[in-house]
């Protein structure tokens, strides 16, 4: 199983903050790697899809870079709306599998 | 628009089994897979299988092999998940969600189910 390590697993930040997420593979998963928002009680939300590709509607202060087995997903201008937990996901074999998930806080 | 609608809670004593059950619209059924993907309280996402609506083939993560079952009813665009041999472990949500078949390609979850909370206790 490709094992999928994100971190940090907390981060706390503030309103107009840059922040970033890294999530590393075990295996090279080429660009089949998405980012999901999850708010508490609701369903995660897919951000960006292939690595770097922003989904319709995702506000552009997102973004998303890498390929092979480094990732990373970007938050600019952080914004209190911006308070959830943000998982990785490699889609490239299965088992399909999740990073552990990243709680960001808005001081 | 899309939407995936799942059933509502259960509760389960340890040794039985849940049936959930997703049902789609707004799309043509057959035209993206569903996986079932859960989360315990408080702990991360977990994918557990994929069925393709259009000839029922499945995937099973190998934690469930021999426990899980995915099948599908095209008359109604549902897909079902059934759990067995169930534990306390396994209380979690459970969601359903679909992602868009492509030749030669694979894509990520697009939609989402809202979660059915299944609760295993004696």
């Amino acid at each position: 199983d490709i094992q999928m390590t994100q971190s940090p697993s907390t981060l706390s930040a503030s309103v107009g903050d840059r922040v970033t997420i890294t999530c590393r593979a075990s295996q090279s998963i080429s660009s089949r790697l998405a980012w999901y928002q999850q708010k508490p009680g609701k369903a995660p939300k897919l951000l960006i899809s292939e690595a770097s590709s922003l989904e319709s509607g995702v506000p552009s202060r997102f973004s998303g870079s890498g390929s092979g087995t480094e990732f990373t997903l970007a938050i600019i201008s952080l914004q209190p709306d911006d308070l959830a937990s943000y998982y990785c996901h490699q889609y490239n074999s299965y088992p399909y599998t999740f990073g552990q998930g990243t709680k960001l806080e808005i001081k | 628009q899309v939407q995936l609608v799942q059933s509502g809670a259960e509760v389960k004593k340890p040794g039985a089994s849940v049936k959930v059950s997703c049902q789609t619209s707004g799309y043509t059924f057959t035209t993206s897979h569903i996986h079932w993907v859960r989360q315990a309280p408080g702990q991360g996402l977990e994918w557990m299988g994929i069925i393709n609506p259009g000839g029922g083939s499945t995937e099973y993560s190998q934690r469930f092999q021999g426990r899980l079952t995915m099948t599908r009813e095209t008359s109604t665009s549902t897909v079902y998940m059934e759990l067995s041999g169930l534990s306390s472990e396994d209380t979690a949500l459970y969601y359903c969600a679909r992602s868009p078949i492509q030749l030669w390609s694979r894509n990520p979850f697009d939609y989402w189910g809202q979660g059915t909370l299944v609760t295993v206790s004696s």
